[in-house]
């Protein structure tokens, strides 16, 4: 596939239970975005992966929220203990390499609803 | 640290009429501004991007947006809407070289009236 993929499309739980989103990124892209899109607000930015340094963890709201990077590609973001607040569309997006000109490319994101 | 701010949630216009939606930003650093383009049921997709140079900047389906540094601001504009612009559409900055460091603005939904 030539773009961002992400999976589920969407997925309902339980308040409570525990998610994993994964993100599939451009083949070649260093770089690996999350971040979260609530209902009447803008994104979010939670996260940012890059080659094999230290991730910005920066933008996680709670310890609940964690991800990781296997081999420098794909990305899981895993959702502990979930409340309804975390109900929103998660977004991944990759780019090139570092720098302010490089394009994000977004996957379709996944629609979380917890209940 | 840099923000964003859209004015107006929600905006409709008629087929043909022109397409006006606003972006000002905040930042300590000359910015890199963005629009992105979300259509339903899909992924952002950059509508066009400032860096440095030109300041009216061209992009695609006839969108255009300019660069207004004393006005701060990086306003959207289309002159002839099309059914097709109906989406969401979000405003972003960059400050410096910091890849991460990227704001989104809370977006604005533009409706096309037949």
């Amino acid at each position: 596939g030539a773009g961002v993929s992400q999976s589920p499309s969407n997925k309902v739980t339980e308040k409570g239970k525990d998610v994993e989103l994964r993100c599939d990124p451009i083949s070649g892209h260093t770089a690996l975005y999350w971040y979260r899109q609530s209902l009447g607000q803008g994104l979010e930015f939670l996260i940012y992966f890059q080659g094999n340094s230290a991730p910005d963890k920066s933008g996680l709201p709670s310890d609940r929220f964690s991800a990781e990077r296997t081999g420098g590609s794909v990305s899981t973001l895993t959702i502990q203990r979930t409340q309804q607040e975390d109900s929103a569309v998660y977004l991944c997006a990759s780019s090139l390499s570092p720098g302010s000109n490089n394009e994000q490319f977004f996957g379709p994101g996944t629609r979380l609803t917890v209940l | 640290a840099q923000s964003v701010t859209q004015l107006g949630s929600h905006v409709s216009v008629s087929e043909g009429a022109l397409v006006l939606l606003r972006c000002n930003y905040s930042s300590s650093v000359p910015p890199y501004l963005f629009w992105y383009v979300q259509y339903p049921n899909q992924g952002l997709q950059l509508l066009l991007k400032y860096t440095t140079g030109a300041t009216l900047v061209k992009g695609i389906n006839g969108f255009e947006a300019e660069f207004k540094k004393s006005e701060t601001s990086f306003h959207l504009t289309k002159p002839s809407a099309h059914m097709s612009d109906a989406a969401e559409y979000f405003c972003a900055v960059r400050s410096g070289y910091n890849n991460n460091d990227m704001r989104f603005g809370a977006g604005t939904r533009l409706t096309v009236k037949p």
